[in-house]
């Protein structure tokens, strides 16, 4: 079956634009998380939605930052006013449900803001 | 393209030896762990987990280890081979299902 995946793959935007990043969770998948990751650096939790809501936003840096998930299945992760410091790569993760905590991680959509 | 975990600590083993990657976590409360693997340009990878009523469990070639004692977590990997060369990382969850990730090491797997 189909993993999680990101679009886009590669985003190269000039500061102060504002980006979308996309999430499609595997089918099913209840919990969708956002992560951010820079070089050198393990994945910095953002926020996880269960449902359709955010169950935990307190890993979001700031106001510029903000993440839907509007019929409980794909998400996306919006930055307004982009900063060269938002340069990273953005992971979505899905998980089954409240018995497992493995979570399954798309390849990731690689934010360059210029 | 770039690679994730250039400044990372590395580990370099030879192939067929085992290895042994260290992780310490601060959260008292944390009462379930896991470890990934990320491999270049790729999404970080489910290994094994295991819950803080534990203190060992074991899989395919891997085995973790939990201290809660000094807050301590291990990931060996028995006769390591070329495949398992990547970066590893242990992520801990207080029980919110908000998973923390560590800072990661680097396995090198010598020929």
């Amino acid at each position: 079956g189909a993993g999680v995946s990101q679009t886009p793959s590669n985003k190269v935007t000039e500061k102060g634009k504002y980006v979308e990043l996309r999430c499609d969770p595997i089918s099913g998948h209840t919990a969708l998380y956002w992560y951010r990751q820079s070089l050198g650096q393990g994945p910095e939790f953002l926020i996880y939605f269960q449902g359709t809501g955010a169950a935990d936003d307190s890993g979001l840096p700031n106001d510029r930052f903000f993440a839907v998930r509007p019929e409980g299945s794909v998400s996306t992760l919006k930055i307004q006013r982009t900063e060269r410091g938002d340069s990273a790569v953005y992971l979505c993760a899905s998980r089954p449900g409240q018995n497992t905590g493995e979570l399954f991680f798309g390849e990731g959509s690689r934010l360059t803001v210029l | 393209g770039e690679s994730v975990g250039l400044h990372l600590p590395t580990l370099s083993v030879q192939e067929g030896d085992n290895s042994i990657i260290n992780c310490a976590y601060s959260n008292s409360a944390s009462d379930y762990f896991i470890w990934y693997k990320q491999e270049s340009g790729k999404g970080p990878q489910f290994i094994i987990d295991i819950r803080s009523n534990m203190d060992k469990r074991q899989g395919q070639r891997v085995t973790v280890l939990l201290n809660k004692t000094v807050k301590h977590l291990s990931l060996q990997i028995a006769a390591t081979q070329p495949g398992d060369s990547a970066v590893y990382f242990c992520a801990e969850n207080s029980g919110t299902y908000k998973y923390i990730f560590g800072t990661g090491t680097r396995l090198k797997v010598l020929a």
